[in-house]
């Protein structure tokens, strides 16, 4: 049972163009979604995040946009850099007892020069 | 602090053989994760700490994986008779319980190659 969707395995953008990286999720418990980003033989470094009751949080170049309604998450990259090819993984968690981070699959991102 | 630390950080075994990898998490850190991400996939759970205490273990996570997190401080992950199927990364990563979202700091993974 796949709870977070990054349905788009690759995506290539130009050099200082928008990156618009999406999420589906399915369980509306979800009290927290999450961005991370990765490089080849590293581990997952964290971006950002937004809380269920936020539709958008910002971090200099990284926007993140909530539609609950939709169960959908994007990360919006602007302006995009070469630096930011990497593997984006959306991932989402709960509170209280519940603290496991479920992933997406990822989504490999090249910024071409 | 360096961060979240994993030993060693590739391993080649024969199937059958066992394996531990060890993962030293943040210190102040009181919960521990451990993941495993195979090509192509994203992380997928398969158990974590808060302190010293197991709270969940995934469906993945057969009976030839045991963890342990002695006295809330390192972990291990052991592999009894390892199969094919278990060649992936496995990833460990803590965070600090609090409110807001728990945001997991990685390590850079342990990678198993089993033969």
């Amino acid at each position: 049972d796949q709870q977070v969707k990054q349905n788009s395995p690759s995506l290539s953008v130009q050099e200082g163009r928008i990156s618009i990286l999406n999420c589906d999720y399915t369980n509306s418990m979800f009290d927290y979604f999450l961005w991370y980003k990765k490089y080849p033989a590293e581990g997952p470094t964290f971006l950002i995040s937004i809380s269920s009751i936020k539709d958008k949080n910002e971090d200099g170049r990284f926007t993140v946009f909530l539609n609950k309604s939709a169960k959908h998450l994007s990360l919006h990259i602007v302006p995009s850099q070469p630096g930011d090819s990497a593997v984006y993984f959306c991932a989402a968690g709960g509170s209280g007892g519940y603290q496991k981070v479920t992933f997406g699959t990822g989504t490999k991102l090249q910024v071409i020069p | 602090d360096t961060g979240v630390s994993q030993d060693p950080r590739h391993k080649i075994t024969k199937r059958g053989q066992n394996v531990t990898f060890r993962c030293d998490p943040i210190s102040e850190h009181n919960r521990l994760y451990w993941y495993r991400q195979t090509l192509g996939q994203g992380p997928e759970f398969l158990t974590y700490f808060q302190n010293e205490a197991q709270l969940e273990k995934s469906r993945l996570l057969s009976d030839r994986f045991s963890a342990e997190r002695p006295k809330g401080s390192f972990s291990t992950l052991e592999i009894q008779r390892t199969e094919q199927g278990d060649s992936a990364m496995y990833l460990c990563a803590s965070s600090f319980g609090g409110s807001g979202a728990n945001v997991l700091t990685f390590g850079a993974g342990s990678r198993l190659t089993v033969l």
